[in-house]
């Protein structure tokens, strides 16, 4: 059973560029949510996909954008990139009426860096 | 805005002792409590969910719910070297789906 991916690992970009990530969620699950981790930090929460629409969405500026398609893969795309947008991003998948709690699970990340 | 603390620093516990890590959130609207192990350069991964009240337990880990302090604890038995990482705690509300995470703890565990 595949877990959630992520691409690519890595990635470097300079200032002011536009920046494309990708997540594939875990099988079974229709639920993507994206966070951004700082070093030293907790995730923190992005905004998050389910039935192609945003559903929810986290103290990020429009820089921030994002897509669903219908095979439930995600994408997080980034405009004009700040030094500060240097982070982890994190793809979790979850499934909607999933138990009590909606488990997310987390793909490896993309390690962006700006300079 | 809900606001998950865990506010003590690096626990450095010998091999086979108890780990002990507290966490508070501030939302008490909070109903459902993860604990994540983040292993350094790599993701979270989900190790405990608690919903209730009480202690759960899974293999050496032992979660600890208070709803009515606002705190979840995660206790580690028998650590080993291989519980070195940092351990992050996550809330959310039943239905909303948005995790808040505090900064997390740094477990590391002496041979």
């Amino acid at each position: 059973d595949a877990g959630v991916t992520q691409s690519p690992t890595h990635l470097i970009k300079t200032r002011g560029q536009q920046v494309t990530l990708r997540c594939s969620p875990k099988s079974g699950h229709d639920t993507v949510s994206w966070y951004q981790q700082a070093l030293g930090q907790g995730p923190q929460f992005i905004f998050q996909y389910y039935e192609e629409e945003e559903r929810q969405r986290g103290n990020f500026p429009d820089r921030f954008s994002g897509h669903q398609f219908p095979n439930y893969s995600s994408e997080l795309n980034v405009n004009a990139l700040l030094l500060g947008d240097s982070a982890l991003y994190l793809c979790a998948s979850s499934a909607t009426g999933q138990g009590e709690g909606h488990e997310q699970y987390f793909g490896p990340g993309t390690r962006l860096t700006v300079t | 805005q809900k606001e998950v603390e865990q506010n003590s620093g690096p626990l450095s516990v010998p091999e086979g002792a108890i780990a002990s890590l507290n966490c508070t959130y501030s939302d008490r609207g909070s109903q459902s409590f993860f604990w994540y192990r983040q292993y350094s350069g790599k993701s979270p991964e989900l190790i405990m969910s608690i919903y209730s009240n009480g202690d759960k337990e899974d293999g050496r880990f032992t979660a600890q719910l208070n709803k009515a302090s606002q705190y979840v604890s995660l206790l580690i038995r028998d650590s080993q070297p291989s519980d070195s990482a940092t351990y992050l705690c996550a809330v959310n509300d039943y239905g909303n789906n948005r995790l808040a995470f505090g900064k997390g703890n740094q477990v590391v565990v002496i041979p």
